[in-house]
């Protein structure tokens, strides 16, 4: 069964500064997609950034980038040039490329909680 | 109208009542789902909707009954609920297929309380 770890229940970083969220994961899958949601305070939970499997170039959003370590099963984000707007939970996940029943699993972390000090 | 309605946003409810969470998605999705979230837990599945049909059921017990009457729209009747069911639930939408990376996209929650 696949799993999405999250080490860092809340992280704090400075306005302005970089800050790297850690999430690894287990499959046994060669065909799936990975992605960085964030949830801020009472609001909806949105995609943050998308790594698919099959290629090996990291991917890039703006301010947000993911350093994805195949081999070793890592998908870190890293946020640049932090804004207050940043502060959110942050929600690591694994969706299989293989449907079952005519659909595909998805798999989250528990989260980490960012923190931006001005 | 935003991709994902939510009603009501906030719940307060008896272990004896019967009530409904409503999803509403205007995104064209064919795939629906309902999630519990807690504090400090991974999110749960609990359904999932693809073309009306329901493909996932996680164990989930039988004091929640989903419906989905068309594939803009999902329920969640919840009925004779006990305090641990207190959670944060959150419906999501996609496009499933080969073609597509199925995003989720997600609904502001509805916020339930059993007293």
């Amino acid at each position: 069964a696949q799993t999405v770890t999250q080490s860092q229940p809340e992280m704090s970083v400075q306005e302005a500064e970089t800050v790297t969220l850690s999430c690894t994961y287990d499959t046994s899958e060669s065909d799936y997609y990975l992605f960085w949601y964030k949830q801020p305070p009472s609001r909806q939970m949105i995609l943050v950034i998308r790594q698919e499997a099959y290629k090996q170039q990291n991917a890039t959003e703006n301010r947000f980038s993911v350093n994805f370590q195949k081999a070793a099963k890592s998908f870190s984000l890293k946020i640049s040039d932090s804004q207050l707007g940043d502060a959110a939970m942050y929600f690591c996940a694994y969706r299989s490329g293989f449907a079952t029943s005519g659909t595909y699993k998805y798999i989250f972390g528990t989260g980490t909680r960012l923190k931006v000090l001005a | 109208e935003t991709g994902v309605t939510q009603t009501p946003r906030h719940l307060v409810m008896g272990m004896t009542n019967k009530k409904s969470l409503k999803c509403e998605q205007h995104l064209g999705h064919n795939a629906m789902y309902w999630y519990k979230q807690s504090a400090k837990k991974p999110l749960e599945l609990m359904f999932v909707y693809s073309l009306e049909e329901r493909v996932e059921n996680n164990s989930v017990p039988s004091r929640f009954s989903p419906e989905c009457p068309n594939s803009s729209h999902l329920f969640l009747h919840l009925h004779t609920l006990q305090p641990e069911d207190s959670a944060l639930y959150l419906c999501a939408s996609s496009q499933d297929g080969q073609i597509y990376t199925g995003e989720l996209f997600f609904g502001e929650g509805s916020r339930l309380t059993v007293l």
